[in-house]
């Protein structure tokens, strides 16, 4: 596998269930992102994370958990989601968190659906 | 703040038409900008990013933008659209975060349908 990996592509789970969302990038990069994408809305930056660290919250809901255990992989568990959460999630890994130009490369999402 | 603009959220052009989408940027220093483009069901892909070392910067497919400092702008074109060209596009600006660390602030993206 290249570039920017996400499992699964498509989820659907009940405001009751706890999932997570993986990301694996194979770039060699050290920072990696979470992003939410809703329909008509800009895309939402969620948690950066830079050499496994946190750098940014974003003030997002405590039902969003996210995990980086490596440089290479980023998780997003989710426990008791509510509707208005269905979006397309977006995970992305850069060189360095620091870098300038800081181009990101994404990996396809997941589309979430919360009933 | 520094922040992007993308003017029309929806744009659409005949096959071989010129494509221009368009990107007003803020910012009070020198900006790091972006095009990225989203084919549906899929993630981005980088199109191009401005690095200040030429106000002409070309990408790929085709596509190239002009960062033009008097109008805060960095415009995409690209001279004649394909049927393929039909996608989502961003326009972004890298932006500091806290500590020594950078995130990418999109606009609200653009959707161009060309036309057979």
């Amino acid at each position: 596998e290249t570039g920017v990996t996400q499992t699964p592509r498509h989820l659907v789970m009940g405001m009751t269930n706890k999932k997570s969302l993986k990301c694996e990038q194979h770039l060699g990069h050290n920072a990696m992102y979470w992003y939410k994408q809703s329909a008509k809305k800009p895309l939402e930056l969620m948690f950066v994370y830079s050499l496994e660290e946190r750098v940014e919250n974003n003030s997002v809901p405590s039902r969003f958990s996210p995990e980086c255990p490596n440089s290479s992989h980023l998780f997003l568990h989710l426990h008791t989601l509510q509707p208005e959460d269905s979006a397309l999630y977006l995970c992305a890994s850069s060189l360095q968190a620091g870098q300038t130009y800081n181009e990101q490369f994404f990996g396809p999402g997941t589309r979430l659906t919360v009933l | 703040a520094q922040s992007v603009t993308q003017l029309g959220s929806h744009v659409s052009v005949s096959e071989g038409a010129l494509v221009l989408l368009r990107c007003n940027y803020s910012s009070s220093v020198p900006p790091y900008l972006f095009w990225y483009v989203q084919y549906p069901n899929q993630g981005l892909q980088l199109l191009l990013k401005y690095t200040s070392a030429a106000t002409l910067v070309k990408g790929i497919n085709g596509f190239e933008a002009e960062f033009k400092k008097s109008e805060t702008s960095f415009h995409l074109t690209k001279p004649s659209a394909h049927m393929s060209d039909a996608a989502e596009y961003f326009c972004a600006v890298s932006v500091p975060l806290g500590g020594s660390a950078r995130q990418l602030t999109f606009g609200s993206g653009t959707q161009l349908t060309v036309l057979p």
